[in-house]
């Protein structure tokens, strides 16, 4: 079945430097998006890409969509406390196959911002 | 607050015992889906219903099933539950049957088997 694998699996930076976290796909996807968990609480939606070589900007954070639309990543620019949190992206594969139209996620990038 | 309603937060349970957890989607949603997350294991998709047939299928142990009701509540049924059953089961709706927009997640039910 389709696997979704996110590096790394943790990072621990200062506030004020930058962060990425990256996903890569066994198959090809449709489309792919990013969630965003605070400590002890749930998964919120922060974006989705759909088209090859896509790049989607929401103030301080870029989403990048691959070529071949098998990768994927999150950068932070200039982390404040606030980014704290575990950072998911969630595959959603092309048509066909048995995991049409179920979404599978990273394993997370847990993010902590020392101030 | 995303709209989504789960209940209980917390359930503390023995092995062989079953429970149901209960999931309200946000207003106007007709797919819920199920997800479970521990920690080895990430979030994984378990089932998905739209307007109250099953949709789609991911990694559900066959002691575990779900349903949703015609007013669109769903609830999630675990049968025999071993300790490896411990987890954070998260309740998400959208208003799409496929899952290529936006899902919003609820609080989620911590489970405890013991």
């Amino acid at each position: 079945g389709q696997q979704v694998m996110q590096i790394p699996q943790y990072q621990h930076v200062q506030e004020g430097e930058d962060f990425t976290t990256y996903c890569n796909s066994s198959t090809t996807l449709s489309n792919i998006q990013w969630y965003k968990q605070r400590p002890g609480g749930h998964p919120v939606f922060l974006i989705q890409l759909v088209k090859s070589g896509e790049v989607k900007k929401q103030k301080r954070l870029t989403f990048q969509f691959g070529e071949a639309k098998k990768n994927s990543s999150l950068h932070i620019t200039a982390t404040q406390t606030t980014d704290v949190g575990t950072y998911f992206c969630a595959g959603l594969p092309s048509a066909g196959g048995t995991s049409y139209g179920k979404l599978t996620f990273g394993q997370g990038t847990i993010l902590t911002v020392h101030p | 607050d995303s709209g989504v309603t789960q209940t209980p937060k917390h359930l503390i349970t023995a092995t062989g015992q079953r429970v149901t957890l209960r999931c309200s989607p946000r207003s106007g949603d007709l797919s819920v889906y199920w997800y479970q997350q521990s920690l080895d294991q990430g979030l994984q998709f378990l089932i998905q219903y739209y307007n109250g047939e099953e949709r789609a299928k991911g990694n559900i142990l066959e002691r575990f099933s779900a349903q949703q009701f015609p007013d669109l509540h769903s609830e999630l049924n675990l049968s025999s539950l071993e300790l490896g059953d411990s987890a954070l089961y998260f309740c998400a709706s959208s208003d799409s049957g496929h899952p290529n927009t936006e899902a919003f997640f609820g609080q989620g039910t911590r489970l405890t088997v013991v």
